[in-house]
């Protein structure tokens, strides 16, 4: 089957860290491109992260330029968010999506949540 | 890096047609051909609707057509159905890699 896992959410304090995981199966996972993007309870789709399909290329948008960092090992078919000094306002299901340039954004994971409170 | 610009929501009645606008910059939206539109229903992940524009996915009925003129990039879905209820967001490729959401509007079938 193709698809998409999220894993690696969870309650964590602010300032503190966690590492999310993406892993794929059922496609050619090095031919994708991988974003990451979040959703704040009741809010809208924000755009995170994105690394490229070989890994060299990687962009943060400017919220969490910094803190966070993707990566990936496509040996394991998985990427890797690391997100350090959370904030509450990082509180969101973290979804990861890939695409090609043929199929665009189409492949979405369900998600996996993370919640920064005290 | 503020979100595309879009109305938070939008209705039509069974089988008419119902269009929804997505406007941005000359650096995002009107730079580039590469306008998606997700559809997400309460709860689940965001489904592709259409990408670079005007393309479908495999599976997307071709009661959802997507355009860009200039700036501004629409959805149009024609025939509403029930499920057819549901937010819609558009993304559009803003440069170095880089994409944006616009805020989302919310789909009611009357």
């Amino acid at each position: 089957e193709v698809q998409l896992v999220e894993s690696g959410g969870g309650l964590v304090q602010p300032g503190g860290s966690l590492r999310l995981s993406c892993a794929a199966s059922g496609f050619t996972f090095s031919s994708f491109w991988i974003h990451w993007v979040r959703q704040a309870p009741g809010k809208g789709l924000v755009w995170v992260s994105r690394v490229s399909a070989d890994g060299s290329d990687r962009t943060y948008a400017d919220s969490v330029k910094g803190r966070f960092t993707i990566s990936r090992d496509n040996a394991k078919s998985t990427v890797y968010l690391q997100l350090n000094s959370l904030r509450a306002e990082d509180t969101a299901v973290y979804y990861c999506a890939g695409g090609t340039p043929a199929t665009g954004t189409a492949l979405w994971g369900q998600g996996t949540l993370v919640t920064v409170s005290s | 890096q503020s979100a595309l610009t879009q109305p938070r929501s939008v209705s039509g009645s069974p089988g008419q047609s119902v269009t929804i606008s997505c406007t941005g910059t000359s650096s995002d939206v009107g730079g580039y051909n590469y306008v998606s539109w997700y559809q997400q229903h309460p709860g689940k992940a965001p489904k592709l609707i259409t990408h670079d524009v005007t393309e479908r996915p495999s599976g997307v009925p071709d009661r959802f057509s997507g355009s860009k003129s200039g700036n501004t990039a629409s959805l149009t879905i024609s025939g509403l159905q029930a499920d057819d209820e549901a937010d819609y967001y558009c993304l559009a490729y803003a440069g170095s890699n880089t994409v944006i959401f616009g805020g989302g509007t919310k789909l009611t079938v009357l």
